[in-house]
């Protein structure tokens, strides 16, 4: 178990439609980080936050948005949803500016 | 070319086997390597964490980085069923400024470690 936590671990969901992804940090963790990872791309960097600021983009999509919240958590927003967003969605974290990541079991987001 | 190239395999290796996966890159920035073991419908699990070149031993793994080949290495000595998964390796630059250390993953080998 490495501390992160995120919920709901499974999402299906119709295209067009909107969801939220939720994801806890280590407690001390500083820094949040968004991954997607589905089977012809692999693992892909989508955003990062270090106590409550965006401080990196990757590819995200513009349907895609994200926030760090007072207490550090975040959430991970996807809006008109296509079937090619269907994919395994991970959140890491990270002590301030230490390189160390931890992952969190995911999300499974099906699209129909 | 991709910046980060990893062989997918699959690899199926006997119990107490030696098992070596590897990764090549094209970004000389890349200073921090990473490797990430994932179990199937599983997050990623850090293993081990290097820094510029060299080796690191925990156990029975090791890494070892060549930054002059642009090459690294997991190995992982005796292995045992509970080690079938997959690998990722994982690699970032220094960042410039704030705390963005986002990471560049290979797409994985699978590997399977038959009793």
């Amino acid at each position: 178990d490495s501390g992160v936590t995120q919920t709901p671990k499974h999402l299906i969901t119709a295209t067009g439609q909107r969801v939220t992804l939720r994801c806890s940090p280590r407690s001390g963790d500083l820094s949040v980080y968004w991954y997607q990872q589905s089977l012809d791309q692999g693992l892909q960097f989508l955003i990062q936050y270090y106590n409550g600021e965006e401080r990196a983009k990757g590819n995200i999509l513009e349907r895609f948005s994200a926030q760090q919240f007072p207490d550090l958590h975040s959430e991970l927003n996807l809006s008109s949803l296509e079937l090619g967003d269907s994919a395994l969605y991970f959140c890491a974290s990270s002590r301030g500016a230490g390189n160390e990541q931890f992952f969190g079991p995911g999300t499974r987001l099906t699209v129909l | 070319q991709k910046e980060v190239e990893q062989d997918p395999g699959p690899l199926s290796v006997p119990e107490g086997a030696i098992v070596s996966l590897n990764c090549t890159y094209s970004n000389s920035a890349f200073q921090y390597f990473m490797w990430y073991r994932q179990y199937s419908r599983k997050g990623p699990e850090l293993l081990m964490y290097t820094y510029s070149s060299g080796n690191k031993e925990d156990g029975r793994f090791t890494a070892q980085v060549d930054k002059s080949s642009k090459y690294i290495s997991l190995f992982i000595r005796d292995s045992q069923p509970s080690d079938s998964a997959t690998y990722l390796c994982a690699m970032s630059a220094l960042p410039r400024g704030g705390s963005n250390y986002k990471l560049t993953f290979g797409k994985g080998t699978l590997l399977t470690v038959n009793p």
